[in-house]
């Protein structure tokens, strides 16, 4: 099935500092992945869709020079996290679907996340 | 997409079935109902879509109602590893990724 692996799983910054977090789709192409964030016994919030190529989408209230995205080729998504600070410290995840037939039946994959801790 | 509203939280014996229910009573023809589960400090994981017919795979039974304003989700037989947030999603199925939209979910407790 297709694997989302997201990377890192746990990092802890300093605040002020920016925090780099990939997402790669192992054995599928997507041209679109997404982000979200989610807080301790919240939902998951969207935040921005990427797109291959071109500029994300971002959810309404979402800072885009905060909060930067890129997505360079099929298989990456980069959010970089800049001048963390505390409230920032939150579960950052991506999520991408096949761009071939195989998403059709298989939904969206999500990667295992990555706990962000700013101090 | 139209909204779900589910029980914030369900208890269920091990080795017993998990009936998860949802409504969706706002559903429109073309959207499709999605379940995925979130177990603790994980990214969301698929389990079962569909339309309007009753789906079963390796991993559980969706049952949609015939005017389909409500469905449950089956896990006949669960294990505590099966203890998770389960969210029920509509939406439309297209050749386009457009975005998940998740709600508050279910919180599924498997005791022993």
């Amino acid at each position: 099935g297709a694997v989302v692996s997201q990377h890192p799983s746990r990092v802890i910054c300093k605040s002020g500092t920016s925090v780099k977090i990939e997402c790669r789709s192992l054995d599928f192409q997507a041209t679109t992945m997404f982000w979200y964030r989610q807080f301790p016994k919240q939902s998951l919030m969207l935040m921005a869709t990427s797109n291959e190529g071109s500029k994300a989408t971002y959810e309404q209230g979402v800072e885009k020079d905060k909060f930067l995205i890129n997505h360079a080729s099929l298989t990456l998504s980069t959010l970089t996290v800049t001048s963390a600070h505390p409230e920032d410290s939150s579960f950052y995840i991506c999520s991408a679907r096949d761009s071939g037939s195989a998403g059709w039946n298989y939904g969206y994959t999500f990667g295992s996340g990555t706990r962000l801790t700013v101090v | 997409d139209a909204k779900t509203t589910q029980p914030p939280s369900m208890d269920c014996a091990e080795g017993r079935a998990a009936n998860l229910p949802c409504n969706h009573s706002t559903i429109s023809g073309n959207e499709y109902v999605y379940w995925y589960r979130q177990i603790h400090s994980q990214g969301p994981q698929y389990i079962i879509h569909g339309l309007k017919n009753n789906e079963t795979n390796e991993m559980a039974s969706l049952i949609i109602t015939e005017d389909r304003k409500s469905s449950t989700l089956i896990l006949p037989h669960a294990t505590l590893r099966d203890t998770a947030v389960y969210y029920c999603i509509v939406r439309v199925l297209s050749g386009t990724a457009s975005k998940l939209t998740f709600g508050t979910g279910t919180r599924l407790q498997v005791t022993l």
